[in-house]
């Protein structure tokens, strides 16, 4: 069975910093894809980014990228420039057939 | 814009009452799931359905069931209330067959049994 695993309960970061969020996974199977979403405390579930296995190329979008590692079996996020507004909670999760295995998650807090 | 929406963001119900979570989706998608959040837990999938009348346990299947009968509407039982059933309730859904696309989410219900 897929596993997600994000180690770090609590981060946090300067207003303007850079941040890396970690995310390990955990499959036997070739193909699979990696998602990252986004939980302000309003409660509600936002989706970031993207990585198929396959993919040649790191995911990005806007401010958010993924730092893919598949030999590692990894797939970290990274947040550019951090605003106060991405204070929240950011979970890993990973494509198991038609459904979503989750991580833990990570809350990060953004300093001014 | 896609919706997902759940009947109530915040419940109170008292031990072992029948307690019925409602999610509807606009979007066409095959498959729901409902999820259940709780600190240092992160989304745990209770059950999920890939088709009308359709469903399969997730990974905490205990103490509820599921109901699935128009594409559009999947509903959570709890069919006796428990204290430890208190928790944040997450509905989604998403396309089948697609390989990159993700999960819609509801904005929540918060659960408490008292």
């Amino acid at each position: 069975a897929q596993k997600i695993t994000q180690t770090q309960p609590g981060m946090f970061v300067q207003e303007k910093e850079a941040v890396t969020l970690d995310c390990t996974y955990d499959t036997s199977d070739q193909s699979y894809g990696l998602f990252w979403y986004k939980q302000p405390s309003s409660g509600e579930m936002i989706f970031l980014i993207y990585q198929g296995s396959y993919d040649e190329q790191n995911a990005t979008e806007g401010r958010y990228s993924l730092n893919f590692q598949k030999a590692r079996k990894s797939a970290n996020l990274v947040i550019s420039a951090s605003q106060l507004g991405d204070s929240a909670m950011y979970f890993c999760a990973m494509r198991d057939r038609n459904k979503l295995v989750f991580g833990a998650g990570t809350i990060l807090r953004v300093k001014s | 814009d896609v919706k997902v929406t759940q009947s109530s963001r915040y419940l109170v119900k008292r031990t072992g009452e029948k307690v019925f979570l409602e999610c509807v989706q606009d979007m066409d998608h095959e498959n729901m799931f409902w999820y259940r959040q709780d600190p240092g837990l992160g989304l745990r999938l209770i059950y999920f359905s890939y088709d009308v009348k359709m469903k399969e346990k997730g990974d905490i299947p205990e103490g509820y069931s599921v109901s699935r009968e128009k594409k559009e509407r999947f509903s959570l039982i709890l069919e006796s209330a428990s204290t430890n059933q208190t928790s944040m309730y997450l509905c989604a859904s998403r396309l089948q067959g697609s390989f990159n696309t993700e999960a819609f989410f509801g904005q929540g219900t918060r659960l408490t049994v008292v």
